[in-house]
């Protein structure tokens, strides 16, 4: 596709649930970043990858959180007993090397009940 | 400790005129900086990055300077129009890390 798209586009879950968020990167693109955002904040890094290895996972905030890219490409960013406190924008984001221009997703809004 | 600012408070500006975003960072040592717009519900949208040994870079109607010594790097839109009007996010590239860190951004309201 033209640019990176993120599925679902919204997800409302209850407490204590599992859920799934995935992310297209832009064909050819080698890495791939996942942020969160809050409301009326600007977007904070969880995550990137560098191909299919995760090479920095230190804004991930606890280990509830987990994301993988098995094949180098679509990446796939795991919550496990989700938290009220989880809801916000999650922004995936593609660029053609690490240092490169970063191109966002349209994101998916988390809502935790 | 580490920040990037931006104004929080909304900039409103009248069509035609020339809105200045303003961002500010300290204990950061940026390979280059980016600008963004936002618009409510969506993901940012890349608009201009300027690296750290550039002084000034324009697109259009967008102008971004970069002052690594005063730590500040200026956002400019010529001309405005109502459409314009969105939230700005400017983020840096710590040298050395590969992640981009923002700001909270800045609302620009252009009145017809």
């Amino acid at each position: 596709g033209a640019g990176v798209s993120q599925t679902p586009s919204n997800k409302v879950t209850e407490k204590g649930k599992y859920v799934e968020l995935r992310c297209d990167p832009i064909s050819g693109h080698t890495a791939l970043y996942w942020y969160r955002q809050s409301l009326g904040q600007g977007p904070e890094f969880l995550i990137y990858f560098q191909g299919t290895g995760a090479a920095d996972d230190s804004g991930l905030p606890n280990d509830r959180f987990f994301a993988v890219r098995p094949e180098g490409s679509v990446s796939t960013l795991k919550i496990q007993r989700t938290e009220r406190g989880d809801s916000a924008m999650y922004l995936c984001a593609s660029s053609s090397f690490l240092g490169e221009t970063q191109y966002f997703g349209p994101g998916t809004r988390l809502l935790v009940l | 400790s580490q920040k990037i600012e931006q104004n929080s408070e909304a900039l409103n500006i009248q069509e035609g005129k020339t809105a200045t975003l303003t961002c500010n960072y300290t204990n950061y040592s940026p390979a280059y900086l980016q600008w963004y717009r936002q618009d409510p519900g969506r993901g940012p949208v890349f608009l201009l990055l300027i690296r750290e040994n550039e002084k000034e870079k324009r697109k259009e109607r967008l102008k971004v300077t970069f002052d690594t010594t005063l730590k500040q790097s200026l956002f400019h839109i010529t001309a405005s129009q109502p459409a314009d009007s969105a939230t700005y996010l400017c983020a840096l590239e710590n040298t050395g890390f590969q992640k981009l860190v923002f700001g909270t951004g800045t609302r620009l309201l252009v009145s017809p």
